[in-house]
């Protein structure tokens, strides 16, 4: 079946640790985005690519870094810089289209939960 | 810097009883989202809006876009249980390829 895969589902950070939250499709979107979801909050972009080996810093990229070496992946990188990381990380991807609601729809992962402790 | 605002926040509504949510935003946009989230999950497509005055429906639930006012409602019909949720919409400013800006949400509680 076609989707977006992220993984972990579940992921705990020590202080001053790096990790990174892995973000898989196979719909042959060219456009990817990562957006960070903090409890009773809408979401916030972080970073997004519209094509590959190219991406663009979202709303509150500091403290996060993310790669775009290949078109079903866009991995991102939870620095120690980024004081406070815990949050729901959600992967989504779309395929710019003209004017067709296929197109235009914008389609996200199940969600990563990343822990400070 | 493009805002978006929803209204309510909160919503606590009986089954059968109609209600709409409103999205409000602060720049020029042709293309506009409506997403359900369950509670400790994704976010599911629920419309996509991409031009004034396009209306959607799908079942109980009715989302229409007017640009020129800058607004999107959507519209509960005869609200059942299994609608709670929160519902966020979402803008695309114009000129920002698919970059979106996401309205706070609204928690809807359908009770019996």
């Amino acid at each position: 079946d076609g989707g977006i895969t992220q993984s972990p589902k579940y992921l705990f950070r020590k202080e001053g640790q790096n990790v990174t939250l892995s973000c898989e499709q196979n719909l042959n979107h060219d456009a990817m985005y990562w957006y960070r979801q903090d409890p009773g909050q809408g979401l916030r972009l972080i970073y997004y690519s519209q094509i590959v080996n190219d991406f663009q810093k979202g709303d509150i990229a500091e403290g996060y870094s993310v790669s775009r070496e290949k078109k079903e992946s866009f991995p991102l990188t939870v620095t120690s810089a980024q004081k406070n990381p815990t949050a729901f990380y959600l992967c989504a991807s779309s395929a710019p289209g003209q004017g067709t609601v296929t197109g235009n729809t914008i389609y996200f992962g199940e969600g990563s939960w990343l822990t400070v402790v | 810097e493009l805002k978006v605002e929803q209204n309510p926040l909160f919503l606590s509504m009986q089954e059968g009883k109609n209600y709409t949510i409103y999205c409000n935003y602060s720049t020029t946009s042709d293309r506009l989202y409506w997403y359900r989230q369950d509670p400790g999950k994704s976010l599911e497509s629920l419309f996509v809006l991409l031009s004034n005055g396009a209306v959607k429906q799908e079942g109980r639930l009715m989302a229409s876009l007017d640009t020129k006012a800058r607004l999107s409602t959507l519209h509960i019909t005869a609200a059942v249980h299994d609608l709670s949720a929160t519902y966020f919409c979402a803008v695309r400013e114009d000129g920002t390829a698919s970059k979106l800006t996401f309205g706070t949400g609204t928690r809807l509680q359908v009770t019996l």
